[in-house]
């Protein structure tokens, strides 16, 4: 079936424009993952949805970032304001249940956001 | 709060031997302990998941191991080959569904 699917695959962008990314999980599966990575470095939790509720925001940088989940499928992170510090590999992850800790996380091939 | 740290960042074997790669984890209070492989460009590939009550799994030439008690897991990759070159991350899923990943080993296994 289908992974999670991720758009734009890459995205450059001028400073101070938003921009929106998008991550479309795998069908069913109820808690969606969005990090960031920057180059050579690890990742970074930014926020899950649980359904369309996110529990945990304290892992966005920021108020320029927000995101939001609808129908628990489709999820887009929006960047505001864009500084070049945004600039990193966008990565969005969704599993099948999150608490039961069985259900591996299944991740898409993330965005390239580039910020000039 | 959960830091996670994987011990060596970088390591380079002939093809061939045998390895181990190290994860530790400060907050023992988890559901499980996933190790995945990313390759240059790529998003990660899920290679094995450990659930909290369980001590290891096996898939194929790896086994990952889980010590809770001493907040430790180990991945085990035998006869290793040139294609298991890669970035290896493990996370922890800890309380609140936060899944904390380590900075990753760098593995090169050379022909």
């Amino acid at each position: 079936g289908a992974g999670v699917s991720q758009s734009p695959s890459n995205k450059v962008t001028e400073k101070g424009k938003d921009v929106e990314l998008r991550c479309d999980p795998i069908s069913g599966h109820t808690a969606l993952y969005w990090y960031r990575q920057r180059l050579g470095q690890g990742l970074e939790f930014l926020i899950y949805f649980q359904g369309n509720s996110a529990p945990d925001k304290s892992g966005l940088p920021s108020d320029r970032f927000s995101a939001e989940r609808t129908g628990e499928s489709v999820s887009t992170l929006t960047i505001q304001r864009t500084q070049q510090e945004d600039s990193a590999v966008y990565l969005c992850a969704s599993s099948l249940v999150i608490i039961s800790g069985v259900s591996p996380l299944h991740f898409g091939n993330g965005t390239r956001l580039t910020v000039t | 709060k959960q830091e996670v740290t994987q011990i060596p960042a970088a390591l380079s074997v002939p093809e061939g031997e045998n390895l181990v790669l190290n994860c530790s984890f400060t907050d023992s209070a988890i559901y499980n302990l996933q190790w995945f492989r990313q390759d240059p460009g790529k998003g990660l590939t899920s290679l094995l998941l450990i659930q909290s009550s369980q001590r290891e799994q096996t898939s194929g030439r790896l086994n990952a191991s889980l010590d809770k008690s001493s907040g430790r897991s180990t991945l085990y990759i035998a006869a290793s080959q040139p294609g298991d070159s890669a970035t290896y991350l493990c996370a922890s899923l800890g309380g609140g569904g936060k899944l904390i990943f380590g900075q990753g080993t760098e593995l090169s296994v050379k022909p």
